[in-house]
């Protein structure tokens, strides 16, 4: 159990195009996902976290209107990026937390989407 | 300033040896710990964790001891397999459910390359 897909696995467009990465938890419900970023030879960094039904909310330095998230289902949040440019290419992955009625949960993550911007 | 810090790139180790990855800490208000290991072109799959309340935790092969004193935790992988070779990722976090959020914002060390030899 505890299945993240994540879709596309790769996607390479041109600077101005924005894309939407989908994030699907498929055999258990999640009412938080989690969006990283992680540059080459880096760690993980956490984006943004999304919350069903309300507003995500945003780390520091993340532009919101920059990376819009929706989740709108138990099961799916969507990142898009509007208006990619060469520096947003990098490797974006999404997480989904479990619903369970106690806390200390792994967050089970997808395969992630290479996003090259050219 | 990097909360979580894996100091070690690589570890090469032998088949059937015990393999020692590190990861030390400086937030004391962590006090959630996982291990996520990654395979190229996947995403990080979790491993174990281990509670602050706990000094070890034991999975299989796999074992986890964390020392809050010195806020460093360790992954023993015995015995090594050649199938164990991969990225073993660190991470931390708040159990904020504690605290009236819900569990997230995990901070994940830079990651160490693990490679078992036959």
């Amino acid at each position: 159990g505890a299945v993240v897909s994540q879709h596309p696995s790769r996607v390479i467009c041109k600077s101005g195009t924005s894309v939407k990465i989908e994030c699907r938890s498929l055999d258990f419900q999640a009412t938080t996902m989690f969006w990283y970023r992680q540059f080459p030879k880096q760690s993980l960094m956490l984006m943004a976290t999304s919350n069903e039904g309300s507003k995500a909310t945003y780390e520091q330095g993340v532009e919101k209107d920059k990376f819009l998230i929706n989740h709108a289902s138990l099961t799916l949040s969507t990142l898009t990026v509007t208006s990619a440019h060469p520096e947003d290419s990098s490797f974006y992955i999404c997480s989904a937390l479990r619903d369970v009625p106690y806390s200390n949960q792994p967050q089970h993550f997808g395969d992630g989407t290479r996003l090259s911007i050219l | 300033d990097q909360q979580v810090k894996q100091n070690s790139p690589s570890l090469s180790v032998q088949e059937g040896r015990i393999s020692i990855l590190n990861c030390d800490y400086t937030n004391s208000m962590f006090d959630y710990f996982l291990w996520y290991k990654k395979y190229p072109a996947e995403g990080p799959t979790f491993l174990i964790s281990i509670s602050s309340i706990k000094d070890k935790n034991e999975d299989g092969r796999f074992t986890v001891f964390l020392n809050k004193s010195a806020k460093h935790l360790s992954l023993h992988i015995v015995p090594s397999q050649p199938g164990d070779s991969a990225v073993y990722f660190c991470a931390a976090s708040v159990d904020k459910v504690n605290y009236g959020g819900s569990q997230g914002n995990l901070i994940f060390g830079k990651g160490t390359k693990l490679s078992v030899k036959p």
